[in-house]
Protein backbone atom coordinates (compact mmCIF):
# COMPACT_ATOMS: atom_id res chain seq x y z
CA UNK A 1 0.00 0.00 0.00
CA UNK A 2 0.84 3.44 -0.74
CA UNK A 3 1.78 5.28 2.53
CA UNK A 4 3.23 9.31 2.67
CA UNK A 5 3.58 10.45 6.23
CA UNK A 6 4.60 14.02 6.74
CA UNK A 7 6.00 15.24 9.81
CA UNK A 8 7.70 18.83 11.41
CA UNK A 9 5.16 20.90 11.54
CA UNK A 10 4.97 23.18 14.45
CA UNK A 11 4.58 26.51 15.72
CA UNK A 12 7.26 29.04 14.55
CA UNK A 13 7.66 33.07 14.84
CA UNK A 14 7.49 34.96 12.01
CA UNK A 15 11.04 35.05 10.05
CA UNK A 16 11.44 31.29 11.31
CA UNK A 17 12.15 28.61 9.64
CA UNK A 18 10.61 24.88 9.56
CA UNK A 19 12.08 21.96 7.91
CA UNK A 20 8.82 19.35 6.65
CA UNK A 21 9.41 15.74 5.76
CA UNK A 22 7.52 13.52 4.23
CA UNK A 23 8.24 9.79 4.17
CA UNK A 24 7.04 7.42 1.80
CA UNK A 25 6.77 3.72 1.50
CA UNK A 26 5.15 1.11 -0.56
CA UNK A 27 6.77 2.35 -3.81
CA UNK A 28 9.66 2.88 -5.80
CA UNK A 29 9.76 6.47 -4.63
CA UNK A 30 12.71 7.35 -6.72
CA UNK A 31 10.60 6.48 -9.79
CA UNK A 32 8.03 9.57 -9.60
CA UNK A 33 7.36 12.79 -9.37
CA UNK A 34 6.33 14.62 -5.77
CA UNK A 35 4.55 17.87 -5.16
CA UNK A 36 4.05 19.78 -1.72
CA UNK A 37 0.39 21.81 -1.71
CA UNK A 38 -0.88 23.18 1.05
CA UNK A 39 -4.32 24.30 2.99
CA UNK A 40 -4.84 27.31 4.68
CA UNK A 41 -7.52 26.65 7.80
CA UNK A 42 -10.59 26.79 6.36
CA UNK A 43 -9.59 27.61 3.24
CA UNK A 44 -8.79 25.52 -0.47
CA UNK A 45 -5.67 24.31 -1.35
CA UNK A 46 -2.85 26.20 -3.29
CA UNK A 47 -0.10 24.08 -5.24
CA UNK A 48 3.44 24.89 -3.46
CA UNK A 49 6.03 22.86 -5.27
CA UNK A 50 7.04 19.95 -7.46
CA UNK A 51 10.20 17.98 -7.67
CA UNK A 52 10.95 15.36 -10.76
CA UNK A 53 12.37 11.93 -9.85
CA UNK A 54 15.59 12.15 -9.68
CA UNK A 55 15.43 16.10 -8.45
CA UNK A 56 16.87 18.13 -11.25
CA UNK A 57 13.70 19.50 -12.12
CA UNK A 58 12.16 21.72 -9.44
CA UNK A 59 9.74 24.26 -9.56
CA UNK A 60 7.43 26.48 -6.36
CA UNK A 61 4.87 28.69 -6.78
CA UNK A 62 5.14 32.67 -6.87
CA UNK A 63 4.30 32.91 -3.29
CA UNK A 64 7.14 30.86 -1.78
CA UNK A 65 10.04 31.51 -4.21
CA UNK A 66 13.05 32.16 -2.78
CA UNK A 67 12.12 31.15 0.54
CA UNK A 68 10.99 27.61 0.14
CA UNK A 69 13.12 24.55 -1.19
CA UNK A 70 12.15 21.50 -1.75
CA UNK A 71 14.70 18.62 -2.27
CA UNK A 72 14.49 14.71 -1.90
CA UNK A 73 16.54 11.84 -0.85
CA UNK A 74 15.86 8.87 -2.94
CA UNK A 75 18.11 6.60 -1.14
CA UNK A 76 16.37 6.90 2.38
CA UNK A 77 12.32 7.53 0.59
CA UNK A 78 12.16 10.84 1.54
CA UNK A 79 10.73 14.27 0.31
CA UNK A 80 11.60 17.81 2.12
CA UNK A 81 10.34 21.18 2.31
CA UNK A 82 12.62 23.73 4.08
CA UNK A 83 10.51 26.78 4.74
CA UNK A 84 12.56 30.25 5.56
CA UNK A 85 11.52 33.65 6.60
CA UNK A 86 8.17 32.01 7.24
CA UNK A 87 5.09 34.51 7.11
CA UNK A 88 1.73 34.58 8.54
CA UNK A 89 -0.20 33.50 5.65
CA UNK A 90 1.94 30.08 5.11
CA UNK A 91 0.17 29.06 8.39
CA UNK A 92 -1.32 25.91 6.75
CA UNK A 93 -1.63 21.94 6.12
CA UNK A 94 1.23 20.74 4.24
CA UNK A 95 0.40 17.83 2.37
CA UNK A 96 2.86 15.98 0.36
CA UNK A 97 1.61 14.26 -3.06
CA UNK A 98 2.51 11.69 -5.30
CA UNK A 99 1.73 12.12 -9.03
CA UNK A 100 -1.10 9.88 -9.91
CA UNK A 101 -0.55 6.89 -12.36
CA UNK A 102 -2.85 4.48 -13.47
CA UNK A 103 -2.51 1.69 -15.87
CA UNK A 104 1.21 1.88 -16.20
CA UNK A 105 1.18 5.79 -17.44
CA UNK A 106 2.03 8.40 -15.01
CA UNK A 107 0.44 11.71 -15.00
CA UNK A 108 2.34 14.93 -14.00
CA UNK A 109 -0.32 17.05 -13.46
CA UNK A 110 -2.49 15.33 -10.89
CA UNK A 111 -1.96 13.87 -7.84
CA UNK A 112 -2.91 10.81 -5.58
CA UNK A 113 -2.26 9.82 -3.10
CA UNK A 114 -1.76 12.61 -0.62
CA UNK A 115 -0.40 12.06 2.81
CA UNK A 116 -2.41 12.98 6.07
CA UNK A 117 -0.64 16.57 6.17
CA UNK A 118 1.14 18.37 8.65
CA UNK A 119 0.46 21.55 10.53
CA UNK A 120 2.63 24.96 10.19
CA UNK A 121 1.49 27.75 11.95
CA UNK A 122 3.02 31.21 11.96
CA UNK A 123 2.71 33.75 14.88
CA UNK A 124 4.28 35.73 17.28
CA UNK B 1 -3.04 33.10 -13.17
CA UNK B 2 -5.66 30.83 -14.18
CA UNK B 3 -8.99 31.55 -12.22
CA UNK B 4 -11.77 28.41 -11.63
CA UNK B 5 -14.69 29.27 -10.52
CA UNK B 6 -16.82 26.46 -8.78
CA UNK B 7 -20.70 26.88 -8.13
CA UNK B 8 -22.92 26.58 -6.00
CA UNK B 9 -20.60 26.82 -2.98
CA UNK B 10 -23.08 24.64 -0.64
CA UNK B 11 -25.24 22.32 -2.29
CA UNK B 12 -27.79 21.11 -0.14
CA UNK B 13 -29.56 17.65 -1.09
CA UNK B 14 -30.51 14.25 0.11
CA UNK B 15 -28.60 10.94 -0.13
CA UNK B 16 -30.08 9.27 -3.75
CA UNK B 17 -30.18 12.52 -5.62
CA UNK B 18 -28.51 13.75 -8.30
CA UNK B 19 -25.36 16.23 -7.58
CA UNK B 20 -23.96 18.98 -10.06
CA UNK B 21 -20.86 20.67 -9.43
CA UNK B 22 -19.43 23.39 -11.34
CA UNK B 23 -16.27 24.73 -12.61
CA UNK B 24 -15.59 27.44 -14.62
CA UNK B 25 -11.87 28.79 -15.80
CA UNK B 26 -11.27 31.92 -16.59
CA UNK B 27 -9.65 31.08 -19.84
CA UNK B 28 -8.83 27.56 -21.35
CA UNK B 29 -7.62 24.67 -19.40
CA UNK B 30 -8.28 22.16 -22.37
CA UNK B 31 -9.04 18.99 -20.84
CA UNK B 32 -6.32 19.54 -18.16
CA UNK B 33 -8.60 19.51 -15.01
CA UNK B 34 -9.45 17.23 -11.98
CA UNK B 35 -11.81 16.58 -9.46
CA UNK B 36 -10.94 15.71 -6.16
CA UNK B 37 -12.91 15.21 -2.71
CA UNK B 38 -12.34 16.11 0.57
CA UNK B 39 -13.79 14.79 4.06
CA UNK B 40 -13.48 16.68 6.98
CA UNK B 41 -9.84 16.29 8.57
CA UNK B 42 -8.90 14.27 5.73
CA UNK B 43 -6.30 14.53 2.64
CA UNK B 44 -8.29 15.18 -0.61
CA UNK B 45 -8.73 12.04 -2.81
CA UNK B 46 -7.94 12.27 -6.85
CA UNK B 47 -11.88 11.61 -8.36
CA UNK B 48 -11.32 12.83 -12.39
CA UNK B 49 -8.85 13.55 -14.06
CA UNK B 50 -8.66 15.31 -17.92
CA UNK B 51 -12.06 16.33 -17.67
CA UNK B 52 -13.68 12.74 -17.46
CA UNK B 53 -11.50 9.75 -16.46
CA UNK B 54 -12.47 8.30 -13.43
CA UNK B 55 -9.35 7.86 -11.11
CA UNK B 56 -8.45 4.21 -9.92
CA UNK B 57 -11.21 2.32 -7.58
CA UNK B 58 -13.35 5.35 -8.29
CA UNK B 59 -17.21 4.71 -7.92
CA UNK B 60 -19.08 5.02 -11.21
CA UNK B 61 -22.03 7.30 -9.68
CA UNK B 62 -19.01 9.66 -10.57
CA UNK B 63 -18.21 11.42 -13.88
CA UNK B 64 -16.79 14.20 -15.15
CA UNK B 65 -17.11 16.43 -18.73
CA UNK B 66 -17.03 19.63 -20.44
CA UNK B 67 -13.63 21.16 -21.70
CA UNK B 68 -12.14 24.87 -22.89
CA UNK B 69 -13.93 26.81 -20.00
CA UNK B 70 -16.92 24.64 -18.53
CA UNK B 71 -16.64 21.61 -16.34
CA UNK B 72 -18.73 19.64 -14.43
CA UNK B 73 -18.72 16.93 -12.07
CA UNK B 74 -21.69 14.86 -11.68
CA UNK B 75 -22.98 12.26 -8.53
CA UNK B 76 -25.61 10.08 -10.32
CA UNK B 77 -27.14 9.28 -6.95
CA UNK B 78 -25.55 10.27 -3.70
CA UNK B 79 -24.05 7.85 -1.32
CA UNK B 80 -23.88 9.12 2.51
CA UNK B 81 -19.94 8.79 1.85
CA UNK B 82 -19.87 11.48 -1.03
CA UNK B 83 -21.04 14.66 1.46
CA UNK B 84 -17.86 16.02 1.27
CA UNK B 85 -16.02 19.01 -0.05
CA UNK B 86 -15.21 18.87 -4.20
CA UNK B 87 -12.22 20.62 -5.67
CA UNK B 88 -11.87 21.57 -9.24
CA UNK B 89 -8.07 21.91 -10.30
CA UNK B 90 -6.35 22.83 -13.25
CA UNK B 91 -2.32 22.29 -14.88
CA UNK B 92 -2.85 24.34 -18.17
CA UNK B 93 0.49 25.89 -16.83
CA UNK B 94 1.74 22.74 -15.53
CA UNK B 95 4.04 22.58 -13.10
CA UNK B 96 1.64 25.41 -11.74
CA UNK B 97 -1.45 24.55 -11.50
CA UNK B 98 -4.85 26.50 -9.23
CA UNK B 99 -7.32 24.86 -7.55
CA UNK B 100 -11.29 26.24 -6.93
CA UNK B 101 -12.57 27.28 -3.72
CA UNK B 102 -14.34 24.02 -3.67
CA UNK B 103 -18.22 23.22 -3.63
CA UNK B 104 -19.46 21.82 -0.24
CA UNK B 105 -22.20 19.13 -0.29
CA UNK B 106 -24.24 18.62 2.79
CA UNK B 107 -27.00 17.22 3.66
CA UNK B 108 -30.39 18.43 3.22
Amino acid sequence: EVQLVESGGGSVQPGGSLRLSCAASGFTFSSFEMNWVRQAPGKGLEWVSYISSSGSTIYYADSVMGRFTISRDNAKNSLFLQMNSLRAEDTAVYYCAKQYCSGGICYGAWFDPWGQGTLVTVSS
Amino acid sequence: EIVLTQSPATLSLSPGERATLSCRASQSVRSYLAWYQQKPGQAPRLLIYNASNRATGIPARFSGSGSGTDFTLTISSLEPEDFAVYYCQQRNNWPRGTFGQGTKVEIK
